[in-house]
């Protein structure tokens, strides 16, 4: 079993509508929970970043984490092209980060 | 402030043949880390510098690969003699401090083994 799971996707929706990224672990030792972001050709880049269950919120990204079901989720909100790049979400174990695959996100004008 | 930087952007090289691929954290981190992507594949932790010493070169795949970071500055990961299976996307990531600080990556370096 991967220690991170993530669904690859492509998701397609349209300009305005609600997103929703998720991952699941299964390793209880993580502390750690992150979203990143790459656009083609770059590296990924630092979204949300949370260490405790509950939601935290930063404009139009909401990062959820649920250590009971060892499952974490990113929302984001009027969502807008420029959104469309390759979510990442990771996890911090032993100073190393854990990533899921990416899920790539298409946001239609 | 300058960000990671990686040198190439791209290398094409023939199995057997030797690259050097080269990292240059932002200035003052003492961490640096490798990484990579192959084809289809979750991006995969390599090894953690802190300054100019090896902290944790667990990922690293076999002893084909070389990482130095002489000086705690600049690094450079070599891949000799590199084989098919290497081909992938390597980033470079570098931090400052405690485990729980942002990470940088740099925008990585597209290796393809023919």
């Amino acid at each position: 079993q991967k220690e991170v799971e993530q669904d690859p996707g492509p998701l397609s929706v349209p300009e305005g509508a609600i997103v929703s990224l998720n991952c699941t672990y299964s390793n209880s030792a993580f502390q750690y929970f992150m979203w990143y972001r790459q656009y083609s050709r770059k590296g990924p880049e630092l979204l949300m970043y949370t260490y405790s269950s509950g939601n935290k919120e930063d404009g139009r990204f909401t990062a959820q984490v649920d250590k009971s079901s060892k499952y974490i989720s990113l929302f984001i909100r009027d969502s807008q092209p420029s959104d469309s790049a390759t979510y990442l979400c990771a996890m911090n174990r032993d100073d190393k980060i854990i990533f899921g695959k990416g899920t790539r996100l298409h946001i239609l004008p | 402030e300058a960000g990671v930087t990686q040198f190439p952007s791209h290398s094409v090289i023939e199995k057997g043949q030797t690259v050097t691929l080269r990292c240059d954290p932002i200035s003052g981190h003492d961490n640096l880390y490798w990484y990579r992507r192959v084809m289809g594949k979750e991006i995969k932790f390599l090894l953690h510098f802190v300054k100019e010493s090896k902290q944790d070169e667990s990922g690293m795949p076999n002893n084909r690969f070389l990482a130095e970071r002489t000086g705690g500055t600049y690094s450079t990961l070599k891949v000799q003699p590199a084989e098919l299976e290497d081909s992938g996307v390597y980033f470079c990531a570098s931090r400052e401090g405690i485990s729980n600080e942002k990470l940088f990556f740099g925008s990585g370096t597209q290796l393809s083994v023919l």
